[in-house]
């Protein structure tokens, strides 16, 4: 089955702990995304990357960091800079040639101890 | 004004009925309209796509689009227990050189159609 897996699907975090999500795809798509939801709040755009080795800031990076060595992975660490983990985070990958349509994985819920 | 507004509800629907859910937008570089559907503590799921003014089909789902009035809407027939989700706008635009955009989403409708 081709899709995108998102890891674990519930974390918590300790204060002063980074934490690391993961985000898989088999898609075969070039660009990745992570998204924060919050309630009432929508979606709201944390990095991206277009291409392996490369990524860029979202509207809400601070406190998050990424990497993207593999064109399948494109984890995701919320450091002890982020003062208000706790949400739903979402990554999202779409085609080349399509990067206006973007598929979801399942999400994984942030919680702070 | 907003970027993207979309109509809050909650909307409680019977079976069978027509809805209509609605986003309005100021950006006039938005290129791409999109629906999704977010089943509760579910990622969101690609419904309708379209790039251009006028109407979509795809089975009981319209998506309507309005470049002039820059108001979008997805109209759902015969509605089902089913369709109980959150519905979420979403709209894209490109730079010229077609390398960077962005997906700007609207905060959501929540639907629940009653048996």
């Amino acid at each position: 089955d081709g899709g995108i897996t998102q890891s674990p699907k519930y974390l918590f975090r300790k204060e002063g702990q980074n934490v690391t999500l993961s985000c898989e795809q088999n898609l075969n798509h070039d660009a990745m995304y992570w998204y924060r939801q919050d309630p009432g709040q929508g979606l709201r755009l944390i990095y991206y990357s277009q291409i392996v080795n490369d990524f860029q800031k979202g509207d809400i990076a601070e406190g998050y960091s990424v990497s993207r060595e593999k064109k399948e992975s494109f984890p995701l660490t919320v450091t002890s800079a982020q003062k208000n983990p706790t949400a739903f985070y979402l990554c999202a990958s779409s085609p080349r040639g399509r990067k206006e349509t973007q598929y979801f994985g399942p999400g994984t819920r942030l919680l702070v101890l | 004004q907003k970027e993207v507004e979309q109509d809050p509800g909650p909307l409680s629907v019977p079976e069978g009925a027509i809805v209509s859910l609605n986003c309005t937008y100021s950006n006039s570089a938005f290129q791409y309209f999109m629906w999704y559907r977010q089943y509760s503590r579910k990622g969101p799921e690609l419904l309708m796509y379209t790039y251009s003014s006028g109407n979509k089909e795809d089975g009981r789902f319209t998506a309507q689009v309005d470049k002039s009035s820059k108001y979008i809407s997805l109209f759902i027939r015969d509605s089902q227990p089913s369709d109980s989700a959150t519905y979420l706008c979403a709209f894209a635009s490109i730079n010229s050189g077609g390398s960077n955009y962005k997906l700007t989403f609207g905060k959501g409708t929540l639907l629940t159609v009653n048996p």
